[in-house]
């Protein structure tokens, strides 16, 4: 089946440590985002990559890294510079660029702190 | 980028018709209505989208009318899975454009 796989789907972060969320796609898409929901709350976009190694920042990019060195994985690292990382993340891919777009979520990791 | 407005929650009973509106008083030329469904716990899922008039798939239906001001997720005979928070959103095929407000709230009750 295509579509999206996000591990894990549940993760606790210490106090000044690095954390790296998965995200991979056998859908062929172009386009890959993550996003931030905290409770109650709509998605607020982190990053997003249009291509292969080139990415942009999306509205709250603060303390969140990424890389994407293949079409398919596009990782998204919480670092410790990020104060408040309890949330709901979900990663999303679509074909990009077309006038119709539509995106496709996974399931989502939540994110703790210890 | 077009901004929706859409009632922060509903309260249905399971057999019932359910109508979502979503105003977008700002959208653009090139812009296409799309609506996800989220349960708790689960990334969000495209529903239906449309450019203009009524479009219909397996799931719902979706009325805009000739301004385009505004559209109408309708759900026919729910039930109780379809309590979720349903989005609406407007853009012109850029990812990185959608926003994704608060949602509506649809409980379905028994």
């Amino acid at each position: 089946d295509g579509g999206i796989t996000q591990s894990p789907k549940y993760l606790f972060r210490k106090e000044g440590q690095n954390v790296t969320l998965s995200c991979e796609q056998n859908l062929n898409h172009d386009a890959m985002y993550w996003y931030r929901q905290d409770p109650g709350q709509g998605l607020r976009l982190i990053y997003y990559s249009q291509i292969v190694n080139d990415f942009q920042k999306g509205d709250i990019a603060e303390g969140y890294s990424v890389s994407r060195e293949k079409k398919e994985s596009f990782p998204l690292t919480v670092t410790s510079a990020q104060k408040n990382p309890t949330a709901f993340y979900l990663c999303a891919s679509s074909i990009g660029d077309v006038i119709n777009e539509k995106l496709f979520f996974g399931s989502g990791t939540q994110l703790s702190v210890l | 980028l077009a901004k929706t407005t859409q009632p922060i929650s509903m309260d249905s009973y399971e057999g019932q018709e359910v109508n979502i509106t979503c105003s977008h008083n700002n959208i653009a030329t090139n812009d296409y209505i799309t609506w996800y469904q989220q349960f708790p716990s689960q990334g969000p899922r495209f529903i239906i989208q449309g450019y203009k008039t009524k479009v219909t798939n397996e799931v719902a239906s979706l009325f805009i009318p000739a301004d385009r001001k505004s559209s109408t997720l309708s759900l026919p005979r729910v039930s109780l899975s379809d309590t979720a928070v349903y989005y609406c959103l407007v853009g012109d095929g850029y990812g990185q454009n959608f926003v994704f407000g608060p949602g509506t709230r649809l409980s379905v009750l028994p």
